[in-house]
C-alpha cells in the first residue's frame, strides 16, 4: 500500500460547473499523476508533477489544469465540466521495482457523472 | 492503430482452464513490460513485471518477444479469483514517466 487516497471518490455534478479532485499520498513520492479511464481507452495521462510547483501536461490535458503546493496533495481541476469529462479518475504514484526499472502505484480512483 | 492493443475478450473459460492472452506494441523503443490486474470498479494493480527472458509467478507466466514487439500472458488452472480485466503496460521511457495502457482484455473464469 503507497498510502494514496483520493477524494471525493464519487461526485455528480452539471456542466460549466468547476470540478476539483485531491490526490493525498504520505510517503513522499515526488512523482505524481493523473489519469482518466474511459470505456474502450486505455488509461490515458492527463497531467503529472515531478515535484512541488513542477508539473507536465499528459496526452489529454485541454480542459484540465494541476497544482502542487505540498508534496502529498495533487489537484486536478476541471475549470468547467463537460459531458466528456465523465469519467473514472486515478491518480498513480511512481513506484521504483528493484529488479525492472520502475512503473506505477493507482489511488482508487474517483467517478465523475457530469450531467 | 493504438500504441498498445489487446484483445479484448471476453474470454470465457471455466474453472481450471489455461487461458493466453496477448498483448502487441507498435514503440520498438519500448524499455518495460507489465501486466496489471483490474478487478470490477476498482484501480489497476501491478500482477507482473514482464523480463525478456521469460518469468513465471505461480500459475502466471509472461513473456517477452521483443523482435515481434509482442508480450503474453498465460494463466494456468484458472480460479473463479482470476475474473478481472487485464491490461498490458508499455513504459516507454527508462523511468515510470512514460506508461502506456492497452484497453484490456476481461477474463470470465466460470464454475
Amino acid at each position: 500500500d503507497a498510502g494514496i487516497t483520493q477524494s471525493p471518490r464519487h461526485k455528480v455534478t452539471e456542466t460549466g460547473t468547476p470540478v476539483t479532485l485531491r490526490c493525498h499520498q504520505t510517503e513522499n513520492h515526488r512523482y505524481m499523476y493523473w489519469y482518466r479511464q474511459d470505456p474502450g481507452h486505455g488509461l490515458r495521462l492527463i497531467h503529472y508533477s515531478y515535484g512541488v510547483k513542477d508539473t507536465d501536461k499528459g496526452e489529454v490535458s485541454d480542459g484540465y489544469s494541476v497544482s502542487r503546493s505540498k508534496t502529498e496533495d495533487f489537484l486536478l481541476t476541471l475549470e468547467s465540466a463537460t459531458s466528456s469529462q465523465t469519467s473514472v479518475y486515478f491518480c498513480a504514484i511512481r513506484l521504483g521495482l528493484a529488479d525492472l526499472g520502475e512503473t506505477q502505484y493507482f489511488g482508487p480512483g474517483t467517478r465523475l457523472l457530469v450531467l | 492503430r493504438k500504441e498498445v492493443e489487446q484483445d479484448p475478450g471476453p474470454f470465457n473459460v471455466p474453472e481450471g482452464a489455461t487461458v493466453a492472452f496477448n498483448c502487441t506494441y507498435s514503440n520498438s523503443a519500448s524499455q518495460s513490460f507489465f501486466w496489471y490486474r483490474q478487478d470490477c470498479r476498482k484501480e489497476p494493480k501491478l500482477l507482473m513485471s514482464v523480463y525478456s527472458s521469460g518469468n513465471e509467478d505461480g500459475r502466471f507466466t509472461a513473456q517477452l518477444n521483443r523482435a515481434s514487439q509482442y508480450i503474453s500472458l498465460l494463466i494456468r488452472d484458472s480460479k473463479l479469483s482470476d475474473s478481472a480485466t487485464y491490461l498490458c503496460v508499455v513504459n516507454r521511457g527508462r523511468y515510470g514517466n512514460k506508461l502506456v495502457f492497452g484497453a484490456g482484455t476481461i477474463l470470465r473464469v466460470k464454475s
